[in-house]
C-alpha cells in the first residue's frame, strides 16, 4: 500500500541552525500539507501546497518556513534559524486530488531544538 | 476565530462499551469535518462528513455530522483495546485549511 514517507525520524539542532524536513507524499497525490503538532497539544496545520505552489498557510507559517518541491518527488520544509519553540513533531499529508479530501500523513519528523 | 472542541478530553472504559465522542465547531466556512485517529504518531483517517444527517459507518465505528447544531459525534460499539488511541476531529475551512481540535484521549481497559 503507498505511503507516505519523511526523514528525518529525529532531527536534534541548534537554535539560530537552519533544519529541512523531507517529505515524499504517495506518488500521484497533487495536494501537499505540513502540519506540527507540540508535544501534547493539538495538531496545527502549517502550510498546502497545490500546483507548485502554496495554496494556504496558517499564521505559524511566517517568514522563517518555506516549502520546496524540488523534483516532483519530495516536498521540503526548510525552517531558517530555528526557535526553541520550533520543537514539535512535524507531519507531512498528502492528497489525492480535487473532491478527495481523504488526507494521508507520514509518520512525523520529531525535531528538537536545543 | 475558528475553533474546533472536543469532548470529552479524555475517557476510560472496558472492553465491549460503547462510547461516544464529541466535536463542536465553528468556522467561517465550513467544507467537512474529520476524523482521525492517532495512534502513537501520526493520525489515520477514519470518516469525512459534508452532509448532515446521513451517517457514515465502517465496522464499529459510525459518524454522523450536524450542521445546524455544529457538531458531530464518533461512536464506537463494542470497544477494543486496539481501539485505545487520540481521536481527532478536524474542520476544513475554505480560509484556514484544517483545524484540529485537541482530541479525545480513549483509553480501552481489558
Amino acid at each position: 500500500e503507498p505511503e507516505v514517507t519523511q526523514t528525518p525520524s529525529h532531527q536534534v539542532t541548534q537554535m539560530g541552525q537552519e533544519v529541512i524536513l523531507r517529505c515524499v507524499p504517495i506518488s500521484n497525490h497533487l495536494y501537499f500539507y505540513w502540519y506540527r503538532q507540540i508535544l501534547g497539544q493539538k495538531v496545527e496545520f502549517l502550510v498546502s501546497f497545490y500546483n507548485n505552489e502554496i495554496s494556504e498557510k496558517s499564521e505559524i507559517f511566517d517568514d522563517q518556513f518555506s516549502v520546496e518541491r524540488p523534483d516532483g518527488s519530495n516536498f521540503t520544509l526548510k525552517i531558517r534559524s530555528t526557535k526553541l519553540e520550533d520543537s514539535a513533531m512535524y507531519f507531512c499529508a498528502s492528497r489525492a486530488g480535487t473532491g478527495i479530501y481523504e488526507q494521508y500523513f507520514g509518520p512525523g519528523t520529531r525535531l528538537t531544538v536545543t | 476565530e475558528d475553533k474546533v472542541v472536543q469532548s470529552p478530553l479524555s475517557l476510560v472504559v472496558h472492553e465491549g462499551d460503547t462510547v461516544t465522542l464529541n466535536c463542536s465547531y465553528e468556522v467561517t466556512n465550513f467544507r467537512s469535518l474529520l476524523w482521525y485517529k492517532q495512534e502513537k504518531k501520526a493520525p489515520t483517517f477514519l470518516f469525512m462528513l459534508t452532509s448532515s444527517g446521513i451517517e457514515k459507518k465502517s465496522g464499529r465505528l459510525s459518524s454522523i455530522l450536524d450542521k445546524k447544531e455544529l457538531f458531530s459525534i464518533l461512536n464506537i460499539t463494542a470497544t477494543q483495546t486496539g481501539d485505545s488511541a487520540i481521536y481527532l476531529c478536524a474542520v476544513d475551512d475554505y480560509g484556514q485549511n484544517f483545524v484540529f481540535g485537541p482530541g479525545t484521549r480513549l483509553s480501552v481497559l481489558p
